[in-house]
């Protein structure tokens, strides 16, 4: 069985730059997440997906992160203009139901000069 | 409101030592517990989840945890360490009736000396 994929996996732009990162879950789990990772932190939620409606994204920051899940398979998050505090570890998951085992992808990591 | 907290950024053991990582959380309803590991430029990786069945729960690769509900801690051990076990270690609750959102602590970093 797939795990989790995430593309890319390193991405570096330069500040006020557009940037996308695209996730693909573990077939037939309807619920998705997207995390931050900042360096020696917990992953912190921004946005919890069950099927194609976004729940659980007060921790979202609109006026710079969007994010979509068309057909309720794929997911991605965009960030623009992005700072130079955006230079993290984004980390996607997926489940069987929100109460169920979250698995990971291996993350993009993003960094911002 | 949900938190965790793991003592210690960093801990560090002889091979075939006994591995503690201490957890304590707080939670508002019964909780689901969970630990999790993250090798270098990877994700999370489930390690064992506690939901209200035993309260000593048993994980992969020797890992186990007990609930201790009167001191609010899931502490994580594994009876002798092994160099593959060198890793972050997240400890993560949720809230059994709410969103089921987990919260994360900030890791552990176990180290593994030969």
């Amino acid at each position: 069985e797939a795990g989790v994929v995430q593309s890319p996996r390193y991405k570096i732009i330069e500040k006020k730059q557009p940037v996308a990162f695209w996730c693909n879950p573990i077939s037939g789990h309807n619920t998705l997440y997207w995390y931050l990772q900042n360096l020696g932190q917990g992953p912190e939620l921004l946005i919890r997906y069950e099927n194609e409606e976004a729940v659980d994204d007060s921790q979202l920051p609109k006026d710079r992160f969007s994010a979509e899940r068309l057909k309720g398979v794929d997911s991605t998050l965009k960030i623009q203009p992005a700072e130079l505090g955006d230079s993290a570890v984004y980390l996607c998951a997926s489940s069987l139901g929100r109460a169920n085992e979250q698995f990971f992808g291996p993350g993009t990591r993003l960094t911002v000069l | 409101a949900q938190s965790v907290t793991q003592l210690g950024s960093h801990v560090s053991v002889s091979e075939g030592a006994l591995v503690l990582l201490r957890c304590n959380y707080s939670s508002s309803v019964p909780p689901y517990l969970f630990w999790y590991v993250q090798y270098p430029n990877q994700g999370l990786q489930l390690l064992l989840k506690y939901t209200s069945a035993a309260t000593l729960v048993k994980g992969i690769n020797g890992f186990e945890a007990e609930f201790k509900k009167s001191e609010t801690s899931f502490h994580l051990t594994k009876p002798s360490a092994h160099m593959s076990d060198a890793a972050e270690y997240f400890c993560a609750v949720s809230g059994k009736g709410g969103s089921y959102i987990p919260t994360f602590g900030r890791g552990t970093s176990l180290i593994v000396h030969p």
